[in-house]
């Protein structure tokens, strides 16, 4: 089982509609959780970024981690064509004085909002 | 991408020859990190670095090799480029727990 498991679809839904993003994970020892937006050969850019469990919100995005299910959300509201993107999950253990490691990665999830 | 550049941003090689893939950050950041992103793999790391120098294996190290003798320069090295490595890569730069900048990538093929 890798470490981190994301649905890459692709996730294909009408403009306007709610999008639900997940990713499961097993490595405990992770307590900064991310989510990048990537468009078509271009590099991943952070879009939202938790800190152990909890809500966060900002705009139309909304992200969720529960870290007793070891599950983390990320929602987004009144989608638009310009969220089309693959979006990736991403998690690390370690804070600004340890954890060099980089991220753990999931595989992406392509999103495709039809107008 | 604000504060990073790659370069080449595309390279077709032979298989067997020998290939640099630079790495050039202004942000005065102590971490790098060399990634690869492949389909259905997502992205993986191959190398890190934690200050000049000083460096290790991610997980997906075997074939290549990283050098950082200036904190802005991480070097990324196909001794002898196999097919297997026809991928896209990423390079990273890190300040703080979150502070992750991406490069927009280098397409290399391997024929």
């Amino acid at each position: 089982q890798k470490e981190v498991e994301q649905d890459p679809g692709p996730l294909s839904v009408p403009e306007g509609a709610i999008v639900s993003l997940n990713c499961t994970y097993s490595n405990s020892a992770f307590q900064y959780f991310m989510w990048y937006r990537q468009y078509s050969r271009k590099g991943p850019e952070l879009l939202m970024y938790t800190y152990s469990s909890g809500n966060k919100e900002d705009g139309r995005f909304t992200a969720q981690v529960d870290k007793s299910s070891k599950y983390i959300s990320l929602f987004i509201r009144d989608s638009q064509p310009s969220d089309s993107a693959t979006y990736l999950c991403a998690m690390s253990a370690g804070g600004s004085g340890g954890g060099a490691d980089g991220l753990t990665f999931g595989k992406g999830t392509h999103l495709i909002i039809q107008p | 991408d604000a504060g990073i550049t790659q370069s080449p941003r595309h390279k077709v090689t032979e298989t067997g020859t020998p290939v640099t893939l630079r790495c050039h950050q202004t942000e005065n950041h102590r971490y790098m990190y060399w990634y690869r992103q492949d389909p259905g793999h997502g992205l993986r790391l191959i190398h890190y670095s934690y200050g000049v120098k000083d460096t290790d294996k991610g997980e997906v190290s075997d074939g290549y090799s990283v050098s950082r003798s200036k904190t802005e320069d991480f070097l990324l090295t196909l001794e002898s480029a196999t097919s297997s490595q026809t991928s896209v890569y990423f390079c990273a730069s890190r300040q703080g727990a979150i502070g992750y900048t991406f490069g927009s990538g280098t397409r290399l093929t391997v024929v």
